[in-house]
């Protein structure tokens, strides 16, 4: 059954802790994503990367890093430099980078941040 | 630049009558637009697709939408709603960022659908 599953659904850390954010898809797609989502906002890109091993900056990566060691994993540390992580982060994936491919969504991790 | 405006933060529709979320682009070439559904803590599902082929497209559980060139809306229908519609829609058009596609959200239009 192929899909894209983020772990876990909760997580709960202490500020100035960083904390990593699971991502793993079976889709065989090169094309993965990290949007956070914030109620009133919509999604906003924090990273993507292409193809394995190679990465690029989003509209809100201050704060994020990300890494692409293998096709199907893509996760994502929120560092204590992240002023407000609270926030429900979704990982995506998609064939390529093209313009008409639809993107695949993981559940989401609601991430809070005391 | 590329853009999605979402005319309606919330609708509010009777079970069994129809659904119209409204969603204008703008775009400096033709674009490809999509509508994603989230139901509350889930992750976004895709309804439907517009990619320069037929301009009235169809999804999944009934829904629809149009692409108008001259009117440059992609708006979202479906004849007769369902209590399960009852969730978040995303407008969303594909833009370009130097070599790279990347999808450009609309802030949401929450569907309320009364019983």
């Amino acid at each position: 059954d192929g899909g894209i599953t983020q772990s876990p659904k909760y997580l709960f850390r202490k500020e100035g802790q960083n904390v990593t954010l699971s991502c793993e898809q079976n889709l065989n797609h090169d094309a993965m994503y990290w949007y956070r989502q914030d109620p009133g906002q919509g999604l906003r890109l924090i990273y993507y990367s292409q193809i394995v091993n190679d990465f690029q900056k989003g509209d809100i990566a201050e704060g994020y890093s990300v890494s692409r060691e293998k096709k199907e994993s893509f996760p994502l540390t929120v560092t204590s430099a992240q002023k407000n992580p609270t926030a429900f982060y979704l990982c995506a994936s998609s064939v390529g980078t093209g313009q008409t491919y639809e993107q695949y969504f993981g559940p989401g991790t609601r991430l809070t941040v005391t | 630049a590329q853009s999605v405006t979402q005319l309606d933060s919330h609708v509010s529709v009777s079970e069994g009558t129809p659904v119209l979320l409204r969603c204008n682009y703008s775009s400096s070439y033709s674009p490809s637009l999509f509508w994603y559904v989230q139901h509350p803590n889930k992750g976004l599902q895709l309804l439907l697709k517009y990619t320069s082929a037929a301009t009235l497209v169809k999804g999944i559980n009934g829904f629809e939408a149009e692409f108008k060139k001259s009117e440059t809306s992609f708006h979202l229908t479906k004849p007769s709603a369902h209590m399960s519609d009852a969730a978040e829609y995303f407008c969303v058009v594909s833009g370009r960022d130097g070599a790279t596609n990347k999808l450009i959200f609309g802030t949401g239009t929450l569907l309320a659908v009364q019983p």
